[in-house]
């Protein structure tokens, strides 16, 4: 049982590069996140989706979008990046909402610099 | 902004004793989980307390919630090395309708052998 995957690892990009961070889990979870972490900031949402076919803002969308493809996949995908989406990414799966006291489970983490 | 802000920021205890980490939070909430995150790693879920739940015990985890003060602690007893990681709380996000968490900026817990 994988749990929840994501990739790349680690990646540098150019300013003004777009890539897509890819995002999959393996226990048939409706519920989907992407959060960026900063140092000394926490997690911080970017985008969540609540079931398949649906997706939301969270506290920082601005750069970003997403692709809930199917119920396993969510992706997050950067148009043209900047040195300030220099973060670590973590998608996170749960199988309700994580305001109903689900727990979230997460994957283990996307390095990515922008230079 | 953050929801749950932990206190304190950073914490240096000796093994085998007793590690205490607060979490406040801002507005109403549902429940309040705690998750831990070893270095490197993605974040674990520990425990979860509702909001009609004042206090709750997992193993060596003792978890209290004050919603009157908006507080929340956990207490790690007879620590060990292994507990080296940081700790954060996450609370419901009423902005999200109470679909996603918030985390906070996290203690980073550090066991002296």
């Amino acid at each position: 049982n994988a749990g929840v995957t994501q990739t790349p690892k680690f990646q540098v990009l150019k300013t003004g590069q777009s890539m897509t961070l890819q995002c999959a889990q393996d226990m048939n979870h409706n519920s989907m996140y992407w959060y960026r972490q900063d140092p000394g900031m926490g997690l911080r949402l970017i985008y969540y989706s609540a079931s398949e076919g649906t997706t939301d803002k969270g506290e920082v969308p601005n750069g970003y979008n997403v692709s809930r493809l199917n119920k396993r996949e969510f992706s997050l995908r950067l148009e043209s990046a900047a040195p300030s989406q220099t973060s670590v990414y973590f998608c996170a799966s749960s199988e309700g909402s994580g305001g109903s006291g689900n727990t979230i489970y997460f994957g283990e983490g996307s390095w990515l610099t922008v230079v | 902004s953050q929801q749950g802000e932990e206190d304190p920021q950073a914490l240096s205890i000796q093994e085998g004793e007793n590690a205490t980490m607060n979490c406040s939070y801002k507005t109403s909430i549902n429940n309040l989980q705690w998750y831990r995150q070893n270095s490197g790693r993605g974040l674990v879920h520990l425990i979860l307390i509702r909001s009609n739940e004042r206090e709750k015990h997992s193993g060596r985890l003792r978890v209290t919630l004050d919603t009157s003060k908006k507080s929340s602690s956990l207490l790690i007893t007879a620590s060990r090395a292994a507990d080296t990681a940081s700790y954060f709380c996450a609370t419901d996000r009423m902005d999200t309708g109470r679909r996603a968490l918030t985390f906070g900026s996290g203690t980073r817990l550090q066991v002296q052998p």
